[in-house]
């Protein structure tokens, strides 16, 4: 498809296991982005990727949770032994965005929702 | 560092009812604004922009301002539709290493026939 793709849409797990989240941006985008969206909190940075320069994973809540973005394309965000505070839903985002410029037009996926339980 | 409040919701409104969401930022450097909008049952996307001081982003009604003395970029439409009803951000990119936006909690608007 011509938009951001998001897989699974829908996940359920128990607490403690591990969960993968995949985002598949929109061709030659060159910058995607992971956010995080919980009731009542808007939109939490979790990480970005532009190119081949190094991730800011400056939004990162902890170490259990990291991401990787193969060949410039497809990213999987990884949560490690899931927590109840970790049920959110997890919003990707590419952009056709450069270094030293920014149109500031992300172009979002519809979401995971991830339930710990 | 860089933020943005916007004012809570849900915000109710009757059909052609004049409409502001108000956003106030604060940032380091001379931030891009933007409202993004998320339909029920679809991702977000982006609304309106302004890139600098004093420029007015505008899209399918809806008009937002740049304001620095105030550091504000209030969402405002003259005549809201049902079709409005969605949940509304504001938020900010500061240029730089990442350029990534930062958000504000989301504002609910309900349009009632």
């Amino acid at each position: 498809g011509a938009g951001v793709s998001q897989s699974p849409s829908n996940k359920v797990t128990e607490k403690g296991k591990d969960v993968e989240l995949r985002c598949d941006p929109i061709s030659g985008h060159t910058a995607l982005y992971w956010y995080r969206q919980s009731l009542g909190q808007g939109l939490e940075f979790l990480i970005y990727f532009q190119g081949n320069s190094a991730p800011d994973k400056s939004g990162l809540p902890s170490d259990r949770f990291s991401a990787e973005r193969t060949g410039g394309s497809v990213s999987t965000l990884t949560i490690q032994r899931t927590q109840q505070e970790d049920s959110a839903v997890y919003l990707c985002a590419s952009s056709l965005q450069g270094r030293d410029t920014n149109t500031g037009e992300l172009f979002f996926g519809e979401g995971s929702r991830l339930t710990v339980l | 560092g860089n933020s943005v409040t916007q004012m809570e919701g849900p915000v109710t409104l009757s059909e052609e009812a004049f409409l502001t969401i108000n956003c106030t930022y604060t940032a380091t450097g001379y931030p891009s604004l933007f409202w993004y909008v998320q339909y029920p049952g679809e991702g977000l996307q982006l609304l309106l922009k302004a890139t600098k001081a004093d420029d007015k982003g505008s899209n399918k009604g809806f008009e937002a301002t740049y304001r620095k003395e105030t550091t504000s970029f209030h969402l405002e439409k003259g005549s809201v539709q049902v079709s409005d009803s969605a949940v509304y951000f504001c938020a900010l990119s500061v240029r730089g290493a990442t350029n990534k936006l930062i958000f504000g909690t989301g504002t609910l608007l309900a349009v009632q026939p």
